[in-house]
C-alpha cells in the first residue's frame, strides 16, 4: 500500500530535550516536505527537499532541522524544542514538487 | 506573496441541500490548484488538482471548477460522511505552496 508514515503520532516532551520526528514514504518520490498546522493559521511548510541532499527553508524553518540522506526518509529534529513548537506535524510526498502531496497521519507535539 | 483565502469559515447544511465553497487566490504563475479533504486528527486527502482555468473536475458528489482568480469545490446533495474540514492549496513560481485555512463543513442528517 502506497503511503507515507510517521512516527511517533503523540509526543509530550520538555523545552530543550532533542527530539526527531520519522517520516517515510514507499512511493519512491523526489520531492518530501514537513508542515505545521495550528488553529487559525492554517498549514504552513517547514522545510522541503527537491531530492537526495538537497533541502530547503519553508515559511516557517526557524528552531527545525532536516536531513535527506536516503530517498525514502526525511526526519525532522527539534534540537532544542520550545513550547511555541507545540503544533500537529504533518510529513508529505510527492513524485516532483508540482505534483500532488500525499501527507502522512500526523504527529501532536506537545512541548511543556 | 501568494495568498489564498477560503470562504466561508464554516458551513453547515442539510443532508441533500447542495452548496458550493470558495477559495480565491493570487499567485504569480500558477502551476497548480490542490482541493483537499481532512478529517479530525487525520492528515489531508487528496481530492482533486486543477491546473488552468476553466478546467472542472468531478469525483462522487464533488466537482471542482477553476477560474483566473478563484476556485470553488461544489458539493451536491451532501451526505453526513462529507462532513470535514476542506483545504484549498495553490503553487506558484515557488516551491512552497500556500494554503488556505479551510472550510469546516458540517453536514446534519
Amino acid at each position: 500500500e502506497a503511503q507515507v508514515t510517521q512516527n511517533p503520532r503523540y509526543l509530550i516532551t520538555v523545552t530543550g530535550k532533542k527530539l526527531t520526528v520519522t517520516c517515510s514514504q514507499n512511493m519512491n518520490h523526489e520531492y518530501m516536505s514537513w508542515y505545521r498546522q495550528d488553529p487559525g493559521l492554517g498549514l504552513r511548510q517547514i522545510y522541503y527537499s527537491m531530492n537526495v541532499e538537497v533541502t530547503d527553508k519553508g515559511d516557517v524553518p526557524e528552531g527545525y532541522k532536516v536531513s535527506r540522506k536516503e530517498k525514502r526518509n526525511f526526519p525532522l529534529i527539534l534540537e532544542s524544542p520550545s513550547p511555541n513548537q507545540t503544533s500537529l506535524y504533518f510529513c508529505a510526498s510527492s513524485l516532483t514538487s508540482g505534483d500532488t502531496q500525499y501527507f502522512g497521519p500526523g504527529t501532536r507535539l506537545t512541548v511543556l | 506573496e501568494d495568498q489564498v483565502t477560503q470562504s466561508p469559515e464554516a458551513l453547515r447544511l442539510q443532508e441533500g441541500e447542495s452548496s458550493s465553497l470558495n477559495c480565491s487566490y493570487t499567485v504569480s504563475g500558477l502551476r497548480g490548484l490542490f482541493w483537499y479533504r481532512q478529517d479530525p486528527g487525520k492528515g489531508p486527502e487528496f481530492l482533486f488538482t486543477l491546473y488552468s482555468a476553466g478546467e472542472e473536475k468531478e469525483k462522487e458528489r464533488l466537482k471542482a471548477t477553476l477560474t483566473k482568480k478563484e476556485s470553488f469545490l461544489h458539493i451536491t446533495a451532501p451526505k453526513p460522511e462529507d462532513s470535514a474540514t476542506y483545504l484549498c492549496a495553490v503553487r506558484g513560481g515557488s516551491y512552497i505552496p500556500t494554503f488556505g485555512r479551510g472550510t469546516s463543513l458540517i453536514v446534519h442528517p
